[in-house]
């Protein structure tokens, strides 16, 4: 079965700081990867999505994220957090058709 | 403008009650799902609908019943609302079945008192 990991339901960092949030996979055969954002009371907004071509992937808002299939991981990060980034990330696989399965989120705090 | 929305965005009501989630895109998109989160945030997946057809149906009690008039709308009825169905239900549309990019709904908030 395809499924994702997110190590750490909460990160904290500080403004300016590298954001660094973790998902590794599993999956028997190559998958497609994607992390959405979700900002309070809104809905998933994708951020970036990885489809078998370039390993590092770059998103909106200053993210990306590198596939690394030696560590099954899809880890997303940003050089600078702002305090706008705060927001719930979730990591996903697409699994089989149009099955996704979602993470169980990571909450980013940016302190000031 | 809104690509995907939905309605009520909030929605308060109490055990046994019958309620229905509305859920239109003008994406053009020919599949649309419809997924729970719950208080943890876990985000799980219950139906998907393409062109009016159902193609997914995860475990989901027999309650909750979707309904594609077209496929520009999917809906969610629920009846005898219970306790634990209290969580944010999110519409979500893709181009076609194919797994491309999901585009998310504002979700509604239910609470079931």
């Amino acid at each position: 079965a395809q499924s994702v990991t997110q190590l750490g339901s909460h990160v904290s960092v500080s403004e300016g700081a590298l954001v660094l949030l973790r998902c590794n996979y599993s999956s028997s055969v190559p998958p497609y990867l994607f992390w959405y954002v979700q900002y309070p009371n809104q809905g998933l907004q994708l951020l970036l999505k990885y489809t078998s071509a370039a390993t590092l992937v770059k998103g909106i808002n200053g993210f990306e994220a590198e596939f690394k299939k030696s560590e099954t991981s899809f880890h997303l990060t940003k050089p600078s957090a702002h305090m706008s980034d705060a927001a719930e990330y979730f990591c996903a696989v697409r699994r089989g058709g149009n099955q996704f399965y979602f993470g169980t989120g990571t909450s980013l705090t940016v302190i000031p | 403008d809104t690509a995907v929305s939905q309605t009520p965005k909030y929605l308060v009501t109490q055990m046994g009650n019958d309620k229905s989630i509305k859920c239109e895109q003008n994406l053009g998109h020919d599949t649309m799902y419809w997924y729970k989160q719950d208080s943890k945030k876990f985000l799980k997946i219950m139906f998907s609908y393409n062109n009016k057809e159902l193609i997914i149906n995860e475990t989901v009690p027999n309650r909750f019943s979707p309904k594609s008039p077209d496929k520009a709308h999917l809906n969610l009825h629920i009846n005898s609302l219970e306790l634990g169905d209290s969580a944010v239900y999110f519409c979500a549309s893709s181009l076609t079945s194919g797994g491309e990019t999901q585009y998310f709904g504002p979700g509604t908030r239910l609470l079931v008192l």
